[in-house]
């Protein structure tokens, strides 16, 4: 696997607590994902960071944050978790065309 | 909105056989990849074909690309029971960076 680690792996949470996801990676890659993936949907670009510090919206950013502060630490924040959240997350990464993947985190807000 | 979409959403067969699966997309294209899942694990990376190849091999997969119709196929042969996954198609424009995914075939092989 390529550097990259998530963490919490699991998290259960209550509805309207603020969660924050950390996405980790060694390859000094300068693009980096969050997705969320649930049945039926494949995978769904929440936010993308093309640098430290610049960040962008993808198709289901609603109630989602990210930052940025370190080329190798991308964090993704749910402003008040809802029961519509839960969900498995990935993070990936990419310098060229593909793109490496962590291991996901599996969050239940309830 | 998913870009890619893959038919079938589930395939079941024995192991040996050849298992084909098809996406098709919406826009223009730069790229095309081909990802697997595991149970429980991120995507990896299994293939990539440009817009201007029309079929690539490696190892047991061949993929296929027909821009005129904006679709393409995986074909995996002489499949084993380690080939069972999911598998995604991606598909990634001129001017960004962003991966547009489709929702994916579960692939069951039967031993």
């Amino acid at each position: 696997d390529a550097g990259i680690t998530q963490s919490p792996r699991h998290k259960v949470t209550e509805t309207g607590t603020p969660v924050t996801l950390r996405c980790h990676q060694t390859e000094n890659h300068r693009y980096m994902y969050w997705y969320r993936q649930d049945p039926g949907h494949g995978l769904r670009l929440i936010h993308y960071s093309y640098g430290v510090k610049d960040t962008d919206k993808g198709e289901v950013s609603d109630g989602y944050s990210v930052s940025r502060s370190k080329t190798e630490d991308f964090l993704l924040t749910l402003e008040s978790a809802t029961s519509s959240q839960t969900s498995v997350y990935f993070c990936a990464i990419s310098e060229g065309q593909q793109a490496f993947f962590g291991q996901g985190t599996r969050l239940t807000v309830v | 909105s998913q870009q890619g979409e893959e038919d079938p959403q589930a395939l079941s067969i024995q192991e040996g056989e050849n298992a084909t699966m098809n996406c098709s997309y919406k826009t223009s294209i730069n790229n095309l990849q081909w990802y697997r899942q595991n149970s429980g694990r991120g995507l990896v990376h299994l293939i990539l074909i440009r817009s201007n190849e029309r079929e690539k091999h490696s190892g047991r997969l061949r993929v296929t690309l027909d821009t005129s119709k904006k679709s393409s196929s995986l074909l995996i042969t002489a499949s084993r029971a380690a080939d069972t996954a999911s598998y995604f198609c991606a598909t990634r424009k001129d001017s960004n960076y962003q991966l547009i995914w489709g929702a994916g075939t579960k692939l069951i092989i039967k031993p």
